[in-house]
């Protein structure tokens, strides 16, 4: 079966780094998304990886390894308002995404 | 503000209830998408439109009925729904279905069945 495995929760300092990984198992490989989603509003696009390593935008990058089937988001002097949750997707081998459950990042002060 | 939106933003019915949510995209896209989110779930996709036609219905109960009338439009038909389809709702669009584009998601319709 496909499978997209991505910590549950995570906790943060505000100014501070954080990294959320997420490893992925599916019927082939064509891309990786990152998406953001504050509690009771739409998931938005973040970022999407489809080539092995870093991509790089403002205080968010997001990392690929494909032979590895992993990917990390970090961000960097995060802020308050990155409170949410931050959902992995793989698109696979017939262009449907699978979706991780989510990780709900804390930030506090 | 992501070019979708969806109407009701909250709902609330009965199992013998029938209601309607609407999705309307604003972004020229041609495929539109609906979505099932439950609690520490990953998200469940439900249909696929693309160019009005449906190109997916992933085993969805028939309680649930979908409708593509234009390629801006999408509605989701409740009716006799379970107290388990209580979820967030999304209606999501992109460029086209099984292509490599990006999905643009609307804010969700929080349903509970009561």
């Amino acid at each position: 079966g496909q499978n997209i495995d991505q910590p549950t929760e995570m906790t943060a300092t505000e100014g501070a780094i954080v990294q959320i990984n997420c490893t992925y198992q599916t019927s082939g490989f064509n891309g990786l998304f990152w998406y953001q989603q504050h509690a009771g509003e739409a998931p938005t696009f973040l970022s999407y990886n489809v080539l092995d390593g870093l991509e790089e935008k403002g205080r968010f990058s997001s990392f690929l390894s494909r032979s590895k089937g992993y990917s990390y988001l970090l961000l960097k002097e995060l802020q308050m308002k990155d409170s949410a949750s931050y959902l992995c997707a793989v698109r696979d081998s017939n262009y449907q995404l699978i979706w991780g459950a989510g990780t709900k990042l804390i930030i506090k002060p | 503000e992501t070019g979708v939106t969806q109407t009701p933003r909250h709902l609330v019915m009965g199992m013998t209830n029938k209601k309607s949510l609407k999705c309307e995209q604003h972004l020229g896209h041609n495929a539109m998408y609906w979505y099932k989110q439950s609690a520490k779930k990953p998200l469940e996709l439900m249909f696929v439109y693309n160019f009005k036609e449906q190109t997916e219905n992933n085993s969805v109960p028939s309680r649930f009925s979908p409708e593509c009338p234009n390629s801006s439009h999408l509605f989701l038909h409740l009716h006799t729904l379970q107290p388990e389809d209580s979820a967030l709702y999304l209606c999501a669009s992109s460029q086209r279905a099984g292509e490599a584009d990006t999905q643009y998601f609307g804010p969700g319709t929080r349903l509970t069945v009561l």
